[in-house]
């Protein structure tokens, strides 16, 4: 499974874009890059998948170039409840399984 | 949108006691994992199941942990025999077919005294 890394933190205001790379250099043909937010005390919660170019939903935009080395989740506009820990996650689905290995994620934090 | 259950929220255990987490994913799921994360810590895969049976499990998943599907709704976690390491918020999952999303419950907190 590819590994991933991102950033362990960042700070924003609110009402501002949030841009979070994420950078899989050993990405995999199969492997499709999804972002999860946890809030604390929960579990993690999907955010959006893409496998290349750009996926955008009612909540976020993920940018993934042609190399699919990196991917950018684009939040737009944060509010204090987008104060979370942002997840990137590469994998496939293999027979039997999904598994997916979560990082350190990034912890985005939202001030006023 | 569809949820997944699990109970109960908060389990205090004795060290060396047995616990049975419960999950009920979601109903026309097909595959189903556990996850756990110890205070502070990452997200920690320990089990995935499809198909009455063991996918794939970590390291973490040793012979203390063992995984049910008693019917065609719940999915259980078994911790033998606890210890306090074991204190973590465990989480269940579930999705479909395909690359599809995963669904997380909202954890069971184990706390081993």
């Amino acid at each position: 499974l590819a590994k991933t890394t991102q950033p362990i933190s960042m700070d924003s205001y609110e009402g501002q874009e949030v841009n979070i790379t994420c950078s899989h250099n050993n990405i995999a043909t199969n492997d499709y890059i999804t972002w999860y937010q946890q809030f604390p005390s929960q579990g993690p919660r999907f955010i959006i998948q893409g496998y290349k170019t750009k996926v955008t939903n009612e909540v976020a935009s993920l940018f993934i170039p042609a190399d699919r080395k990196s991917s950018t989740l684009s939040l737009p506009r944060v509010s204090l409840s987008d104060t979370a820990v942002y997840y990137c996650l590469v994998g496939d689905e293999g027979d039997s399984s999904y598994k997916l290995i979560f990082g350190s994620g990034t912890r985005l934090l939202v001030r006023p | 949108e569809p949820e997944v259950t699990q109970t109960p929220s908060h389990q205090v255990t004795q060290m060396g006691q047995e616990v049975i987490l419960r999950c009920v994913p979601i109903s026309n799921h097909l595959y189903f994992y556990w996850y756990r994360q110890i205070l502070g810590q990452k997200v920690e895969f320990l089990v995935s199941f499809y198909n009455n049976e063991i996918s794939e499990k970590s390291e973490i998943f040793d012979d203390q942990f063992s995984v049910e599907r008693p019917d065609g709704s719940n999915f259980t976690l078994k911790i033998r025999s606890t210890k306090l390491e074991d204190s973590a918020m465990y989480f269940c999952a579930s999705h479909g077919q395909g690359n599809e999303k995963l669904f997380f419950g909202s954890g069971t907190q184990l706390s081993v005294l």
